[in-house]
């Protein structure tokens, strides 16, 4: 209950093409639900974050779309860029704690 | 750049050693975690401090300890680790831990161990 699926676990996408990345949890206690980005040698950093009262969050090209009666949310890329390319991760986690749950990573490719 | 510092970068160690992994920050944060990365994989939770008191290990190994000297200060004391510890090791720190937090995790670059 605990988990957290992510799919798919890489991804390749023309520049200038969406890049659509879905993640699916479990425990309806999780109520902030962040996107870390991670390029190869740095730590993660948070990309996008939304919290269960939103459907949509817009932040510049990057946006999380949440469905809560199916207990699903997906991270879309607009006009993906060859610096995109990195290891994303959804999370989950419940405010009376910051332990993150992650999911299994998508390695993510843009073709110039 | 990366407001959480982890020196040192790159560490190679035999199974007999001691060394220790260090981490500082200077956003005021009063959470601190330290994380273990394999390749290709997402970061694995081993402990958090709140205002330097340990409140969470996830049932690590004890040839892994941790220390936190002060609230900006986070270090790993390893010793006897096997080849199987060789892994990134991320410090984050967050505002807090627990309720009316934003929850934002910021990572440093993490420590690359190698054991052999």
């Amino acid at each position: 209950q605990q988990q957290v699926k992510q799919s798919p676990q890489s991804l390749i996408v023309q520049k200038g093409g969406i890049s659509i990345i879905n993640c699916a949890y479990e425990n309806t206690a999780f109520d902030y639900f962040p996107w870390y980005q991670q390029f190869p040698g740095k730590g993660p950093a948070l990309l996008i974050a939304i919290r269960p009262d939103v459907s949509e969050k817009k932040e510049g090209r990057f946006t999380i779309s949440f469905n809560k009666s199916a207990k699903q949310f997906s991270l879309h890329i607009m006009d993906s860029q060859p610096g995109d390319s990195a290891t994303y991760f959804c999370a989950a986690s419940m405010m009376n704690g910051n332990k993150l749950v992650f999911g299994a990573g998508t390695i993510l490719r843009v073709k110039s | 750049d990366t407001e959480v510092t982890q020196t040192p970068k790159h560490l190679v160690m035999g199974m007999t050693n001691k060394k220790s992994l260090k981490c500082e920050q200077h956003m005021g944060h009063r959470a601190m975690y330290w994380y273990k990365q394999k390749a290709k994989k997402p970061p694995e939770l081993m402990f958090v401090y709140s205002y330097e008191k340990l409140s969470i290990n996830e049932s690590v190994p004890s040839r892994f300890s941790p220390e936190c000297p002060n609230s900006s200060l986070l270090n790993l004391h390893l010793h006897a680790l096997q080849p199987e510890d060789s892994a990134l090791y991320l410090c984050a720190s967050s505002q807090g831990f627990g309720r009316s937090t934003t929850g934002e995790l910021f990572f440093g670059e993490g420590s690359r161990l190698t054991v052999l």
